[in-house]
């Protein structure tokens, strides 16, 4: 079975960093394309950054420069590091899978929630 | 960037009546190498992650019922709810795959009972 899991998410002040993780299980995340997207409280969908199988990155505007998205392969583990955070950044951070090397989601995490303000 | 613009905002319909929910991008999302329309819908129940409900459009996801469908090309598209039940009360967004940076989703449409 699918499943993925985000931890990391809490409280943290303006300009501050925090590194969020998703653990993978039932499928290998570097043979699949994995992605970000948030929701903001009250408000829709935003997609953040997406990894490829092969690596390669993309990000949204609103957090290119200060969003890294990696994955380690011996952990099955996908990750986003943020850096200078702003209260806008405030939302619940999901990880999902592309499904069958498309960029359409078929299995998300619960998400974590992330809190910036002072 | 591809917008994506969802109508009506909400929606309250009675139980076993017809939902209809559209989304509009503001370029056509047809790739004509394949004639696939690179179109995706979840539905997001309250404290859930979305769910993947249809993708190329009208294609239904794996256990969804068949009283979801998606239908529409190129930039018109329609979520249908042929007949809603108290489990469907939820937000639906479409979701554009053409241009995978940025991926953009529609704003939302909430569905209620009557």
């Amino acid at each position: 079975e699918v499943q993925l899991g985000e931890s990391g998410g809490g409280l943290v002040q303006p300009g501050g960093s925090l590194r969020l993780s998703c653990a993978a299980s039932g499928f290998t995340i570097s043979s699949n394309y994995m992605s970000w997207v948030r929701q903001a409280p009250g408000k829709g969908l935003e997609w953040v950054s997406i990894i490829y199988s092969g690596g390669t990155t993309y990000y949204a505007d609103s957090v290119k420069g200060r969003f890294t998205i990696s994955r380690d392969k011996s952990k099955n583990t996908l990750y986003l590091q943020m850096n200078s955070l702003r209260a806008e950044d405030t939302a619940v951070y999901y990880c999902a899978r592309g499904q069958s090397g498309y960029t359409f989601f078929d299995n998300w995490g619960q998400g974590t929630l992330v809190t910036v303000s002072s | 960037d591809i917008v994506m613009t969802q109508s009506p905002d909400s929606l309250a319909v009675s139980l076993g009546e017809r939902a209809t929910i559209n989304c509009k991008s503001s370029q056509s999302v047809l790739y004509s190498s394949n004639n696939q329309n690179y179109l995706a819908w979840y539905q997001q129940k309250p404290g859930q992650p979305p769910k993947l409900l249809i993708y190329w459009a009208s294609t239904r996801e794996s256990g969804v019922p068949d009283r979801f469908s998606g239908s529409g090309s190129g930039t018109d598209f329609t979520l249908t709810i042929s007949s809603l039940q108290a489990e469907d009360v939820a937000v639906y967004y479409c979701q554009q795959y053409y241009s995978t940076h940025p991926l953009t989703f529609g704003g939302g449409t909430k569905v209620e009972i009557k």
